[in-house]
């Protein structure tokens, strides 16, 4: 069955601070691999990655994606308190969307 | 712009009890889908519609049923409740071209008792 792992499960930094969140997936027939930050509701959309190689960003956020090695990075950098928040990765396979457990971020002041 | 829009919020259901959790989107999204949340188990696919009248299933779907008579509208009906139902619930929407940039419901708390 395919799986997406994300690693750390938990991180706890202060402002300032840089962080890499990790996202692995074994999958067939892979069409994209997409990032949430769900805050205290629902996830809100933040990248859609389906070309290796190629860094999207928007603000301090960042990702990047890897199809060789089937993997892909979040990096946040400067993060603030408003930063905290559950990071969930996702693989879009033909019509399905089979998400990972998610990186629970917390920014202390 | 109401965008995606869940009901109810909360719900208490007894052991064999049957429910149906609304959902209904104003975007003219062609893709909709529902999703339970688990702790320490993310988001986990229920059934999904790629337009009027086509609805599949995802990776948990034994319990639930759908149907997508309309564009605007895809209920979750719980045919009889049971407590492994006990979730957090959302309904998410997106453009055909664009399937993975999912609009999300705010979620529908359901304990089955």
């Amino acid at each position: 069955e395919d799986k997406v792992v994300q690693s750390p499960l938990s991180l706890v930094v202060h402002e300032g601070d840089t962080v890499t969140l990790n996202c692995s997936y074994e999958v067939t027939n892979f069409r994209s691999l997409l990032w949430y930050k769900q805050e205290k509701k629902a996830p809100t959309f933040l990248f859609m990655l389906t070309s290796s190689g190629i860094e999207k960003k928007s603000g301090r956020l960042s990702s990047i994606l890897d199809k060789k090695e089937l993997f892909s990075i979040l990096n946040i950098t400067a993060t603030q308190t408003g930063d905290s928040a559950i990071y969930l990765c996702a693989e879009l396979n033909n019509n399905d969307m089979r998400f990972g457990a998610g990186t629970r971020l917390t920014v202390k002041p | 712009n109401a965008g995606v829009t869940q009901t109810p919020k909360f719900q208490v259901l007894k052991t064999g009890q049957s429910m149906t959790l609304q959902c209904a989107q104003d975007m003219n999204h062609e893709y909709m889908s529902w999703y339970r949340q688990d702790p320490g188990m993310g988001l986990r696919l229920i059934h999904y519609s790629v337009g009027a009248g086509i609805t599949d299933q995802g990776e948990v779907p034994n319990g639930y049923n759908v149907s997508r008579s309309t564009t605007e509208d895809f209920p979750l009906r719980l045919l009889s409740a049971a407590p492994s139902q006990t979730s957090v619930y959302f309904c998410a929407s997106s453009r055909w071209g664009a399937i993975g940039e999912l609009f999300f419901g705010e979620g529908s708390r359901l304990t089955v008792l």
